[in-house]
């Protein structure tokens, strides 16, 4: 059974960091590619970023709004990926949800951005 | 960006009734591959997103086949023969051909 289960999410002020954690299991994670969705209070989607598999070197796309901001990682060791947050907005605030190229779905992660 | 427009925003219809929702791009999402990306999700209420149509209208294997997805180029279509209640949720399409992927703003199904 595929699974992904993110981890990290909370309250943080703006200009604050946070770092999102998605545990895989039940598929080849090695050769998958990553994405990570966001849906706002207005249930809203946004894709976010997408990282590729080590056959392409691990290239990563990013939408304009978080360039410079989120960066994507991931450690194949341990089926996980990860999204690092840094110079947090209020805008920013949503459930965070990893993909595997939107056929498989998280539970979603709560981001609350606000002081 | 490529925007996509869902139609209606919501449905209310009772269980057996057929429904159709209209996904309609800014751009063509015939891709240079030939294929044209344009798939759709389904958020049951409280739930993350599932999958249900890719590349148009290939059905995932375990989707009911009373779902069925049309179009090419701008316009779409997602219909279901007859709906049931475990279909009430909101319905998005996404495409995937040009970057960013975006995806509609919903459509949300109630039964009666």
């Amino acid at each position: 059974e595929v699974q992904l289960v993110e981890t990290g999410g909370g309250l943080v002020q703006p200009g604050k960091s946070l770092k999102l954690t998605c545990a895989t299991s039940g598929f080849t994670f090695s050769t998958a590619w990553m994405y990570w969705v966001r849906q706002s209070p207005e249930k809203r989607l946004e894709w976010i970023v997408r990282i590729k598999d080590k056959s392409h070197n691990y290239a990563t796309d990013y939408v304009e709004s978080v360039k410079g901001r989120f960066t994507i990682s991931r450690d194949d060791s341990k089926s996980s990926v990860y999204l690092q947050m840094n110079s947090l907005k209020e805008e920013d605030t949503a459930t965070y949800y990893c993909t595997t190229a939107f056929d498989y779905w998280g539970q979603g992660v709560i981001v609350t951005v606000s002081s | 960006d490529v925007v996509m427009t869902q139609t209606p925003v919501s449905l209310s219809l009772a269980i057996g009734q057929p429904a159709s929702i209209s996904c309609k791009s800014s751009q063509s999402l015939l891709g240079t591959s030939g294929k044209t990306f344009l798939n759709w999700i389904l958020q049951r209420p409280g739930q993350s997103p599932k999958r249900l149509i890719y590349q148009v209208s290939k059905l995932y294997s375990e989707v009911p086949d009373r779902f069925s997805g049309s179009g090419s180029e701008t316009e779409f279509t997602l219909k279901i023969s007859r709906v049931e209640a475990e279909d009430l949720g909101v319905y998005y399409c996404w495409q995937g051909t040009h970057f960013p992927l975006t995806f509609g703003s919903g459509t949300k199904l109630e039964i009666k």
